[in-house]
């Protein structure tokens, strides 16, 4: 089975900062990878598809890149309604989910 | 607006079958268009794929479940269901249903349901 990877674990940024996370895969996935965000006692939802499609309705600050094992996730200038934890997901013969990365306001 | 609705006891005892189900609204299953998952959540702890099945009744689970669960769909009531088996502790978690619309990836899940805390303890 493919084994994900991100980082950081957690981070603690100020509002307007730009906001990057890493996530890597212990082989090539292409670009089958999905980013998701959960706030506390809510369902994930579902920002980046496809390592660089941005879902619709979602605002343009949010934004993915990568492809192989390397992927970021980035968000251009953090708002206070951004605090969350972010999971990566990747499809290899079943889907597969990051550890997640806990983001909040320094 | 498509929505997904878990249900079922949020209290299962040790050795018992844990049951719920998931009933969604603002689309059919039998569109054919999706796949239809459970995911869950132990507290505290991150996102656990446990299986998906399609409108046909044809089902794809988790290697480290499959001996336990049962995923099955009604597809008249637009309902699907979990069933997973011989539950411990370690099953405690919040259950999630969710819509796969399968992007070109693979599995992407646009829709879910709002979770439910399912609690195994005698």
């Amino acid at each position: 089975d493919i084994q994900m990877t991100q980082s950081p674990s957690s981070l603690s940024a100020s509002v307007g900062d730009r906001v990057t996370i890493t996530c890597q895969a212990s082989q090539d996935i292409s670009n089958y990878l999905n980013w998701y965000q959960q706030k506390p006692g809510k369902a994930p939802k579902l920002l980046i598809y496809d390592a660089s499609n941005l879902e619709t309705g979602v605002p343009s600050r949010f934004s993915g890149s990568g492809s192989g094992t390397d992927f970021t996730f980035t968000i251009s200038s953090l708002q206070p309604e951004d605090i969350a934890t972010y999971y990566c997901q990747q499809y290899d013969n079943l889907p597969a989910f990051g550890p997640g990365t806990k983001v909040d306001i320094k | 607006q498509v929505q997904l609705q878990e249900s079922g006891p949020g209290l299962v005892k040790p050795s018992q079958t844990l049951s719920l189900t998931c009933t969604v609204s603002g689309g059919s299953i039998s569109s054919g268009d999706y796949y239809w998952s459970w995911i869950r959540q132990p507290p505290g702890k991150g996102l656990e794929w446990i299986g998906y099945i399609y409108y046909s009744g044809s089902t794809y689970y988790n290697p480290s479940l499959k001996s336990r669960v049962t995923i099955s769909v009604d597809t008249s009531k637009n309902q699907f269901s979990l069933k997973l088996s011989s539950v411990t502790a370690a099953d405690t978690a919040v259950y999630y249903c969710a819509r796969d619309r399968y992007c070109s990836g693979g599995s992407c899940y646009d829709y879910w349901g709002q979770g439910t805390l399912v609690t195994v303890s005698s």
